[in-house]
């Protein structure tokens, strides 16, 4: 079985520049998480999705990052203007359902912004 | 703010050393607790996923317990070895059904 897949691994631009990152979840995932962690913190939640829908987003910059999931598939997260403290590494994960299911990541994408 | 601390934050053990770590999480509203590997390069991946108190899992070298009502879980690895050197993430699931991470602790197993 195929895991989740993320491009690209790694991205770097500089501030006020654009950057869009995306996922693949494993096939029949309903739900699909995006995670930002910066380095010696814990991951936090940006945005989850329930098929297409978007279930929790409070934790999204709004006014810089938007996210989407055509057809309950494959995600984008998009992040413009990028500024510096938006070097992070960005998880994308899925689970089956959205009640307590364990997590399947993918590698991450490391973006740096100069 | 609800917060998941894990402890200690980095470690250096010799190959063959057993060694433990803590993940505190809040006491209250609690659903499940996770815990992945993060091994550098590569995807986390669950170890355990943990729901009622007093639960014990074991996988190979690595065991975990659990104590919802004083709001903790420890990691156990016994005979440490090279390739268990990687970050290890707990996560707290609420009732409502959010997943809150710990910061992680970083093992490096020296051969």
């Amino acid at each position: 079985e195929a895991g989740v897949a993320q491009s690209p691994r790694y991205k770097i631009i500089e501030k006020r520049q654009s950057v869009a990152f995306w996922c693949n979840p494993i096939s029949g995932h309903a739900t699909l998480y995006w995670y930002q962690q910066i380095l010696g913190q814990g991951p936090k939640l940006l945005i989850q999705f329930q098929n297409n829908g978007v279930v929790d987003d409070s934790q999204l910059p709004k006014d810089r990052f938007s996210a989407e999931r055509l057809k309950g598939v494959d995600s984008t997260l998009k992040i413009q203007p990028a500024k510096l403290e938006d070097s992070a590494v960005y998880l994308c994960a899925s689970s089956l359902g959205t009640f307590t299911g364990e997590l399947f990541f993918g590698e991450g994408s490391r973006l740096t912004v100069l | 703010i609800l917060n998941v601390e894990q402890s200690p934050q980095s470690l250096h053990v010799q190959e063959g050393d057993s060694t433990n770590f803590t993940c505190s999480f809040p006491s209250s509203n609690f659903y499940a607790l996770h815990w992945y590997r993060w091994e550098t390069a590569k995807s986390p991946e669950a170890l355990f996923v943990m729901t009622l108190n007093g639960d014990e899992k074991k996988k190979g070298r690595i065991s975990a317990t659990l104590n919802t009502k004083e709001g903790y879980s420890y990691l156990y690895i016994k005979g440490s070895q090279p390739e268990d050197s990687a970050t290890y993430l707990c996560a707290w699931v609420s009732g409502t059904y959010k997943y809150i991470f710990g910061t992680g602790t970083r093992l490096k197993v020296l051969a």
